[in-house]
């Protein structure tokens, strides 16, 4: 069975820092292109970031980028999301989510986490 | 930045055909895909490339697209398929993927 299962949320305060972590099984973690993608009461479903199967690309939604990372370890089946210098506005609902191409990238996204929820407040 | 604009809801009785529509400038020249989201639930793929269904969704659930708009069909409509649905492409100016604000589907 394909599952990706997100772990690291919690309460945060502005300013402060948050890891994400992401643990895959059931396939090979490896061939594919792994995405987070958040959800928000008043943004929806948001695109945050994309990392390619063998990590040497990676790509970030304007709102987040030079503030979060994200990065992979293909020998433990797990990606991260590093999160640093957290605005109220990154609360949401963030998912772990396979992209349904192998070895590439197809932008359509086949496996979600269950998601784990960020709250930046004070 | 690149929009999809989808209407808030949509209603209908069971057994009857939903269609949820989505728009976009030039959307015929992006592939669609489109998703399902049950309250609590993570959303799951039910088409595409604009037609296509991934293994184990139901053939009610049909895809299509004319030149700026797309929608997706589910035929014979249940009870469970009340959920929320979200158009997505990839917008290559940007370089990033798009989803729409997502329809509420109410099943009378």
């Amino acid at each position: 069975q394909v599952v990706l299962v997100e772990s690291g949320g919690g309460v945060v305060q502005p300013g402060r820092s948050l890891r994400l972590s992401c643990a895959a099984s059931g396939f090979s973690f490896g061939d594919y292109a792994i995405h987070w993608v958040r959800q928000t009461p008043d943004k929806g479903l948001e695109w945050v970031a994309l990392i390619s199967h063998d990590g040497s690309d990676k790509y970030y939604a304007d709102s987040v980028k030079g503030r979060f990372i994200i990065s992979r370890d293909n020998s433990k089946d797990t990606l991260a999301l590093q999160m640093d210098s957290l605005r109220p506005e990154d609360t949401g609902v963030y998912f772990c989510v396979r992209d349904r191409a192998l070895l590439m990238v197809f932008y359509s996204m086949d496996v979600w986490g269950t998601g784990t929820t960020v709250t930046v407040s004070s | 930045s690149y929009v999809l604009t989808q209407p808030p809801s949509v209603s209908v009785a069971p057994g009857q055909t939903a269609r949820m529509t989505c728009g976009g400038s030039n959307l015929i020249f992006k592939s669609v895909h489109w998703y399902q989201q049950k309250p609590g639930q993570a959303p799951v793929l039910v088409v595409y490339d604009d037609s296509d269904r991934p293994s184990g969704i139901p053939e009610r659930y049909s895809g299509s697209k004319s030149e700026n708009t797309a929608t997706l069909t589910i035929s014979r409509v249940e009870a469970g398929d009340e959920a929320d649905y979200y158009c997505q492409v990839y917008d290559s100016d940007s370089d990033r993927p798009v989803f729409g604000g997502g329809t509420k589907l109410t099943v009378l």
